[in-house]
């Protein structure tokens, strides 16, 4: 079955600009996470969503948004983006809560000039 | 809060030698240990997931132990080969939290 999809997976964008990325989870999959990595901080949580609600929330700013349809496919989105703002934005999904497995997509890499 | 530390940062080795990577957390109420492997530039692959009732598992020449009163985890990999070369993450899911905490990785490089 199709893993996790993530789009698009390069973009370039300047200060100031927003930007939208998409993840489609797995069939099935209910819960959609998101994280961000960079070289200096590594691997942080920003939020995830189960069934259309934001379930967590790490600790970002609030230029940090997302929101989950329906369909369980999840958008994430960074207004007036800054130079530090560039990063792997990864997406996970698993079925629902608690010890279940998450499977991680590829990523879309936003470079911000 | 939690804090997931792994040594070492980096690690070369001869191909065919067996290594072991270590992954400590400092809040041991967790539900599971998730041991990652990254490839340059791309998403994580999950290699163990091991639950906090479990001491180890294993897949293949991978082997991830798991001893939570003593906040540790170990990935051991036998034999290892050139396409083990990546970079490795631990990450747990802390009791009450719906999000994983990573550690910062060790780049292995295996040398043909």
């Amino acid at each position: 079955k199709a893993g996790v999809t993530q789009t698009p997976r390069y973009l370039i964008k300047t200060r100031g600009q927003q930007v939208t990325l998409s993840c489609s989870p797995i069939s099935g999959h209910r819960s959609v996470s998101w994280y961000q990595q960079t070289p200096g901080q590594g691997l942080q949580f920003l939020f995830e969503y189960f069934s259309e609600t934001q379930r967590n929330k790490g600790n970002f700013p609030g230029r940090f948004s997302g929101r989950q349809f329906s369909n369980s496919r999840s958008e994430m989105n960074v207004s007036t983006l800054e130079l530090g703002d560039s990063a792997l934005y990864l997406c996970a999904s698993r079925l629902g809560s608690g010890a279940n497995v998450l499977t991680f997509g590829a990523g879309s890499r936003l470079t911000v000039l | 809060k939690q804090e997931v530390t792994q040594i070492p940062a980096a690690l070369s080795v001869p191909e065919g030698e067996n290594l072991v990577l270590n992954c400590s957390f400092t809040d041991s109420a967790i539900y599971n240990l998730q041991w990652f492997r990254q490839d340059p530039g791309k998403g994580l692959t999950s290699l163990l997931l091991i639950q906090s009732s479990q001491r180890e598992q294993t897949s293949g020449r991978l082997n991830a132990s798991l001893d939570k009163s003593s906040g540790r985890s170990t990935l051991y990999i036998a034999a290892s080969q050139p396409g083990d070369s990546a970079t490795y993450l631990c990450a747990v899911l802390q009791t009450g939290a719906n999000n994983l905490f990573f550690g910062t990785g060790t780049r292995l490089t295996v040398i043909p």
